[in-house]
Formats: C-alpha cells, sequence, structure tokens
C-alpha cells in the first residue's frame, strides 16, 4: 500500500525566512497531494494541494512543488510570520482510493 | 455555513464504560473519516464509510465501532476494549470520487478518569 515519509520532523526558522517541508510517496498511481495545517486544540486545515498533472502551484506565500518522476513533493512557506507556527502534514491519494495516506508530520517554530 | 462539527470537544471516560463521539457533516459528502491522533504523532485511521449503511475497518479499529444510519452522521464508540483510549480524536469528509481533499472537525479530547 501506499507510505508517506514526510521530514523534518521539526523545523524552526527566523520570521521573514522561508520554511521547506519535503514527502516522498511510494505508490507511483497517486495523483492527488494536499497539504494541512494543525493549530493546538484543532483540526487539520487544508492549506493547498497539487494534482499530478502540474509540478508547481503557488498561493501568496505558499508552494507546492512536485517531482512525479523522484516520487517527492515539497512545501516552500516564504517570509514566515509567527501564525505560521503549527503542525503541518502532507498526504497523498489516487483517485481510485478511498483513503488518504498521511505523513507524520512537521511542527513548524517560528522564532520572533 | 457548510463544515463538520464534532461534540462533545472534551470527554472523560470512567473504566470499563463505552462511550459514543458524535461527527455531523452537512457539505453533503458521501465519505467519512474517524482517526485517532496521539500527543506530537500523526493520524492514524480507526473507520472509514463510502456511503450510507456501509464501513470499513482503518488500520487500528480494535476497540472501536461505528455505525452509518445517515448520510450526515458518523458517530465513533470508543468501548472498554480499547485499553488505551486517551487521544485526540477527529472526523473527517470528503467527496468520494474524484482527487478531492479531506475536511477536518476540531476534534474530541477523551481522557480517562
Amino acid at each position: 500500500g501506499e507510505n508517506v515519509e514526510q521530514h523534518p520532523s521539526t523545523l524552526s526558522v527566523q520570521e521573514g525566512d522561508s520554511a521547506v517541508i519535503k514527502c516522498t510517496y511510494s505508490d507511483s498511481a497517486s495523483n492527488y497531494f494536499p497539504w494541512y495545517k494543525q493549530e493546538l486544540g484543532k483540526g487539520p486545515q487544508l492549506i493547498i494541494d497539487i494534482r499530478s498533472n502540474v509540478g508547481e502551484k503557488k498561493d501568496q506565500r505558499i508552494a507546492v512543488t512536485l517531482n512525479k518522476t523522484a516520487k517527492h513533493f515539497s512545501l516552500h512557506i516564504t517570509e514566515t510570520q509567527p501564525e505560521d507556527s503549527a503542525v503541518y502534514f502532507c498526504a497523498a491519494r489516487h483517485s481510485s482510493a478511498s483513503k488518504i495516506i498521511f505523513g507524520s508530520g512537521t511542527r513548524l517554530s517560528i522564532r520572533p | 455555513d457548510g463544515g463538520i462539527t464534532q461534540s462533545p470537544k472534551y470527554l472523560f471516560r470512567k473504566e470499563g464504560q463505552n462511550v459514543t463521539l458524535s461527527c455531523e457533516q452537512n457539505l453533503n459528502h458521501d465519505a467519512m473519516y474517524w482517526y485517532r491522533q496521539d500527543p506530537g504523532q500523526g493520524l492514524r485511521l480507526i473507520y472509514y464509510s463510502q456511503i450510507v449503511n456501509d464501513f470499513q475497518k482503518g488500520d487500528i479499529a480494535e476497540g472501536y465501532s461505528v455505525s452509518r444510519e445517515k448520510k450526515e452522521s458518523f458517530p465513533l464508540t470508543v468501548t472498554s476494549a480499547q485499553k488505551n483510549p486517551t487521544a485526540f480524536y477527529l472526523c473527517a469528509s470528503s467527496v468520494e470520487s474524484g482527487n478531492q481533499p479531506q475536511h477536518f472537525g476540531d476534534g474530541t479530547r477523551l481522557s480517562i478518569l
């Protein structure tokens, strides 16, 4: 079955710097890759997603890149702000699957 | 305002007691899911349902039960057979087919008295 690995498990960056979180997946049939942000005591919220027919997608300070050949995808946050501090999860799914497979999460801390 | 509502936000269970966590969605989604999250950990799938009156076990179904009598509702019962039930429980829903995201509720935190 599908397996998603996420790195790093914790990440601390200076406010204003960029943060990058990386994920790899095992099932080459996966074609949908969402990213979620989870704040303390709340459920994960979708922040951006990408489908396998594109290599990059951007939404203001957040971007996601996908390399289908290498089976990895990354989340890039630029100009980080204190409110970016949270746990981020990557995930993978293919259209015939009922389940989304989640990575283990990255705790991002933004230093003032 | 469409979304997923989980209740209660906090729940306490006595030894040997069954408790039921509620999950309701008004997004008209076919599929619904229950996850368990332990402190500092990722999401582990307990049960999921793709359609009313049908559900499948996830990776950690032992000690849990579910029902799906209505499209909008997918309650989770934590039975006395679950020996370590203290965790954060998350419910999610999604469109069944296609490449669509799961939408999550804000969770129920279950603790043992």
